[in-house]
């Protein structure tokens, strides 16, 4: 099946900083989106991007499909964008399942 | 508000006492799926279902059930709940069942199965 790699696995902000985090799919994918999990477990939806690129306020993400690869931006980061931030991908004739990376946790300091 | 609602959230139970986690949706979706979430071993897909009356087991369903008599609504029951089921679980739904929209979740429910 197909393999989701996230790196870096834990990643330590000063508040303000930037930063950039990288899924890697070992197949062609359907659908890929990144969610944050939050300190109280709850999977936010941040962005549906099988490809090109997104815009959201300070995040932004970019997926070049036939890389195989896909980029999280979060920039000018507040205490806020602490937690666990998850890619995951759907392949083809996969139905829609959703196959997760093992995150990346974020911790962003005052 | 379009959302995934999950029932209950927190959940504390004893070895075999059957019990049963409620998910629905209000945005006419045919999706829907069950998650658990364990350290470790990340999210799997227990359950899902491509519309009402159409069920299938996903890569967890050992020691589940599920049924989908309405569209709104896909119940996760758990007949003889063991320790090992002590999970994050989530609730999933999209609008199509060809994993090319956006999939949406629930709040997620917290089981603990002594």
């Amino acid at each position: 099946g197909i393999q989701v790699e996230q790196s870096p696995p834990d990643l330590i902000l000063q508040e303000g900083a930037n930063s950039t985090l990288r899924c890697n799919f070992s197949d062609s994918v359907n659908n890929l989106q990144w969610f944050h999990q939050n300190p109280w477990g709850q999977l936010i939806n941040l962005f549906y991007i099988p490809s090109g690129t997104k815009q959201n306020g300070r995040l932004s993400a970019t997926t070049v499909a036939t890389e195989r690869y896909s980029l999280l931006y979060i920039s000018s980061s507040q205490t806020t964008d602490s937690g666990v931030y998850f890619c995951a991908v759907v392949g083809f004739a996969q139905g829609g399942k959703l196959i997760f990376g093992q995150g990346t946790e974020l911790s962003v300091k005052p | 508000e379009a959302q995934v609602t999950q029932n209950p959230r927190y959940l504390i139970t004893v070895t075999g006492k059957k019990l049963t986690v409620t998910c629905s949706q209000n945005m006419n979706h045919e999706y829907m799926s069950w998650y658990r979430q364990d350290p470790g071993l990340g999210l799997r897909q227990i359950y899902y279902s491509m519309n009402v009356e159409v069920t299938d087991k996903g890569d967890v369903p050992e020691g589940y059930k599920v049924s989908r008599k309405e569209k709104r609504n896909f119940p996760l029951i758990l007949e003889s709940p063991s320790p090992n089921q002590t999970s994050l679980y989530f609730c999933a739904s999209s609008l199509g069942a060809g994993g090319q929209e956006t999939q949406y979740f629930g709040p997620g429910t917290r089981l603990l199965v002594l």
